[in-house]
């Protein structure tokens, strides 16, 4: 089957500036995760969707970053303004009942 | 609310020598844990369950949940073992995925 595809793969932009990544999950996948991965940590959770509904969000930093998932399958995650401390590795993953979560390569984002 | 402690962020041993990843969780309700593990270049990807209690790649995890743990261990490491290993617990109805920190497991030839 066909993984998750995320893009772009890499990213660099300047501080204050606004970026966008994109998702597709693997079809059929209901559930929808998007964490962030900063270096030397692991990935934590910025929000998760339910086919087009948010059912977790707590850890997102609504003032700037938003999210959609249009239709219940494609998703993207927006940063508007982007801060230093946004570089990161931003992870998409699906799952089809949440035991077990397939990965995308992550959208590498470096804000200078 | 749920918690994943990986306490070493590298661990050095030789092939063929036992090894013992550490894994602690809080959380107050059933515990699914998971091993992920990152090698390089490549994606975040399942390694095992605890519910299946099954044995991949010669690693194994026991849930212990008095000490509440989920240690990964293999008898004999191998070169091809060198990777990023991430706990993870699974809670709520939702099943909200939380992951520690990572170890590092690097295998020395």
């Amino acid at each position: 089957e066909a993984g998750v595809a995320q893009s772009p793969r890499y990213k660099i932009i300047e501080k204050r500036q606004s970026v966008a990544f994109w998702c597709n999950p693997i079809s059929g996948h209901a559930t929808l995760y998007w964490y962030q991965q900063i270096l030397g940590q692991g990935p934590k959770l910025l929000i998760q969707f339910q086919n087009n509904g948010v059912v977790d969000d707590s850890q997102l930093p609504k003032d700037r970053f938003s999210a959609e998932r249009l239709k219940g399958v494609d998703s993207t995650l927006k940063i508007q303004p982007a801060k230093l401390e946004d570089s990161a590795v931003y992870l998409c993953a699906s799952s089809h009942g949440g035991e077990k979560l397939f990965f995308g390569s992550g959208t590498q984002l470096s804000v200078l | 609310a749920q918690r994943v402690t990986q306490p070493e962020k590298l661990l050095s041993v030789f092939k063929g020598a036992p090894v013992e990843l550490k894994c602690n969780y809080s959380y107050s309700g059933s515990p699914e844990l998971f091993w992920y593990v990152q090698y390089s270049r490549q994606r975040l990807q399942l390694l095992l369950r605890h519910i299946s209690r099954e044995s991949i790649k010669g690693f194994t995890a026991d849930l212990n949940k008095g000490e509440t743990s989920f240690h990964l261990k293999k008898p004999f490491a191998q070169e091809e073992d060198s990777a990023m290993y991430y706990c993870a617990l699974i809670s709520g109805g939702y099943q909200k995925v939380t992951f520690g920190t990572g170890t590092k497991l690097q295998v020395i030839p």
